[in-house]
């Protein structure tokens, strides 16, 4: 049973650049959650997908934006790239409307 | 919004003996709460989860209580063993699925052989 997986696990890139990241949720998963997890701290929710649409959204600027495939996999958009960007970005995923969420392994990415 | 307290940031316990780790809450529309542990290099895995009409639950070496009165869980590891060694994060949601998980700040578990 595949759990969630994320690609690409490091990425660097310089301030005011764009970047990509990917999601493929856990089998059977329908609905996608992104994370924002800076070094030391906990993970905080940026967004939440399913049905293709923004469901919920966390305290993040539109700098962050995301989209939902009709296969349930998910990116994760963020424009001009900040150095307080830099982060591991967790993405979850769940089964309609059920709490229990899974994480993927994440992506690091490093703003220079 | 939500807001998560969690303590301690660092625990440090002799293996076999117990850990306990709190967090408290301060939405009371929030009636789901999980524990995730992360290792190094790793996304969270999450151990155990308790909803707000149970008071208790329990797998096998971890247990997790809640009492929502007061607004605070936490979570119990008997026997702790090396590979228990992590950092654990609680969280709390309203549950419904369309909402998103606040975290706790993490308690870094350090099992003395």
């Amino acid at each position: 049973d595949a759990g969630v997986t994320q690609s690409p696990t490091h990425l660097i890139k310089t301030r005011g650049q764009q970047v990509t990241l990917r999601c493929s949720p856990k089998s059977g998963h329908d609905t996608v959650s992104w994370y924002q997890q800076a070094l030391g701290q906990g993970p905080q929710f940026i967004f939440q997908y399913y049905e293709e649409e923004e469901r919920q959204r966390g305290n993040f600027p539109d700098r962050f934006s995301g989209h939902q495939f009709p296969n349930y996999s998910s990116e994760l958009n963020v424009n001009a790239l900040l150095l307080g960007d830099s982060a591991l970005y967790l993405c979850a995923s769940s089964f309609r409307y059920q709490e229990t969420q899974y994480f993927g392994p994440g992506t690091r990415l490093l703003v220079l | 919004g939500e807001n998560v307290e969690q303590h301690p940031s660092t625990l440090s316990v002799q293996e076999g003996d117990s850990a306990v780790i709190k967090c408290t809450y301060s939405d009371s529309a929030s009636n789901y709460f999980p524990w995730y542990k992360q290792e190094l290099g790793k996304g969270p895995q999450l151990i155990i989860d308790i909803r707000s009409n149970v008071g208790e639950k329990k797998d096998q070496r971890i247990a997790v209580t809640l009492n929502k009165t007061a607004k605070h869980f936490s979570l119990h590891i008997t026997e702790t063993q090396p590979e228990d060694s992590a950092v654990y994060f609680c969280a709390a949601s309203r549950g419904g699925g369309a909402d998103g998980l606040t975290f706790g700040k993490g308690t870094h578990l350090i099992i003395q052989p």
